[in-house]
């Protein structure tokens, strides 16, 4: 099994100012990541595939890098509804896939 | 507008059944593989089960391999988890999303199509007695 560990575990930043959450993965999964955030009684949402694709209708301040098992997502210009919990999920096999364990972003 | 709506959750005691339902609407259902993702309660994301378009295939966690049975009905434009011999450890809200395909892709550049996404708003299922 592919193992994601995502750091830091809570993030505590200011309104206006960036956010850089990490995930790395135990094993080399190309770009196969994508990224989600998730805020409380709503449906995850999918902000990021193949590593670095924007999803049509998110902004452009969210952002992904990376390749093999070191990938990032970076906010800018943080504003308040971006607070939430941020998960990566690897899909290197088909319906074999992980999750991170999940970053809370919150308000500094 | 595609949209999941989970049903079938509640309250079932260690060892019980229960079967939740997925139904779909605002896509081609029978065109796409499903996925069952849960949220144990303070815990994060973890998948649970997967089903290709045509249901002839059909994956699972090894937690819950042998317990939970995956399936669909196109005609219906829903897909089910059947979940057997519960654990209190299967207590969580249960996510239906779609995959971006039918079946297993692989893009030229060698990336597959695996994220999920849209997903619904869930179902709670409590196991205790």
């Amino acid at each position: 099994e592919i193992v994601l560990t995502q750091s830091p575990a809570t993030l505590s930043v200011s309104p206006g100012e960036s956010a850089t959450l990490s995930c790395r993965a135990s094993q080399g999964i190309s770009s196969n990541l994508a990224w989600y955030q998730h805020k409380p009684g709503q449906a995850p949402r999918l902000l990021i595939y193949g590593a670095s694709t924007r999803v049509t209708g998110i902004p452009a301040r969210f952002s992904g890098s990376g390749s093999g098992t070191e990938f990032t997502l970076t906010i800018s210009r943080l504003q308040t509804e971006d607070f939430a919990v941020y998960y990566c999920q690897q899909y290197n096999n088909w319906f074999q896939y992980t999750f991170g364990q999940g970053t809370k972003l919150e308000i500094k | 507008e595609v949209q999941l709506l989970e049903t079938g959750g509640g309250v079932v005691q260690p060892g019980g059944s229960l079967r939740l339902s997925c139904t779909a609407s605002g896509f081609t259902f029978r065109n796409y593989a499903m996925s069952w993702v849960r949220q144990a309660p303070g815990k994060g994301l973890e998948w649970v089960s997967g089903i290709r378009d045509n249901g002839a295939s059909t994956y699972y966690a090894e937690t819950v391999k042998g317990r939970f049975t995956i399936s669909r009905d196109n005609s219906k434009e829903t897909v089910y988890l059947q979940m057997r011999s519960l654990r209190a450890e299967d207590t969580a809200m249960y996510y239906c999303a779609k995959a971006p395909t039918g079946g297993p892709l692989q893009l030229p550049s060698g990336g597959l199509l695996g994220w999920l996404d849209p997903w619904g708003l869930g179902t709670q299922v409590i196991v205790s007695s």
